[in-house]
């Protein structure tokens, strides 16, 4: 089946630098990729929506200078934090649908990024 | 705000037992799919249910959905230890995102 695959899996990084956060399509074009943040034991909320080839769409109350996302190819979408501070801190998933199959089809899933910021 | 909310929000039960989960959401849905996350862990693909279906099973996994009260269900049949991880349900009108309920965090006691 379709594979989503994300890296890294965890990453600890000083407050004040970036973190980039890779999401790779495996064996389909996703011509778009959604990017979500978790905090412990909570559901996953939509972060941006990674559009191939142009801007991403950001959901109410996020900061897209603060998470910056490129989209430059059909099967790899980035999510760099920058400027990084402890709240930051979270597991960030990534995640694609193979849109040639209509809407009607799963969603993959990357591992997840757990990210600390210290 | 979020699209799906689960009910219970925890459940622990004997393995061997079977495990319900329910998920209610606010407006029409094109389908409904749900997803299992080990902690820490990605989410893995259960099962989707388009919203001209009313159940759905695979292996020991039963879905239901009901449109007009805006609700699903997932069933678990004879819970192993291995089942134990959150649960989350997830809506979409089609090629929009998918919205996530809170999730029900099940635990089977062996």
């Amino acid at each position: 089946g379709a594979v989503v695959s994300q890296h890294p899996s965890r990453v600890i990084c000083k407050s004040g630098t970036s973190v980039k956060i890779e999401c790779r399509s495996l064996d389909f074009q996703a011509t778009t990729m959604f990017w979500y943040r978790q905090f412990p034991k909570k559901s996953l909320m939509l972060m941006a929506t990674s559009n191939e080839g142009s801007k991403a769409t950001y959901e109410q109350g996020v900061e897209k200078d603060k998470f910056l996302i490129n989209h430059a190819s059909l099967t790899l979408s980035t999510l760099t934090v920058t400027s990084a501070h402890p709240e930051d801190s979270s597991f960030y998933i990534c995640s694609a649908r193979d849109q040639t199959k209509g809407g009607n089809t799963e969603a993959f899933f990357g591992q997840g990024t757990r990210l600390t910021v210290v | 705000s979020q699209q799906g909310e689960e009910d219970p929000q925890a459940l622990s039960i004997q393995e061997g037992e079977n495990a319900t989960m329910n998920c209610s959401y606010k407006t029409s849905i094109n389908n409904l799919q749900w997803y299992r996350q080990n902690s820490g862990r990605g989410l893995v693909h259960l099962i989707l249910i388009r919203s001209n279906e009313r159940e759905k099973h695979s292996g020991r996994l039963r879905v239901t959905l009901d449109t007009s009260k805006k609700s699903s269900s997932l069933l678990i049949t004879a819970s192993r230890a291995a089942d134990t991880a959150s649960y989350f349900c997830a809506t979409t009108t089609g090629n929009t995102p998918l919205v996530f309920g809170k999730g029900t965090r099940l635990s089977v006691i062996a």
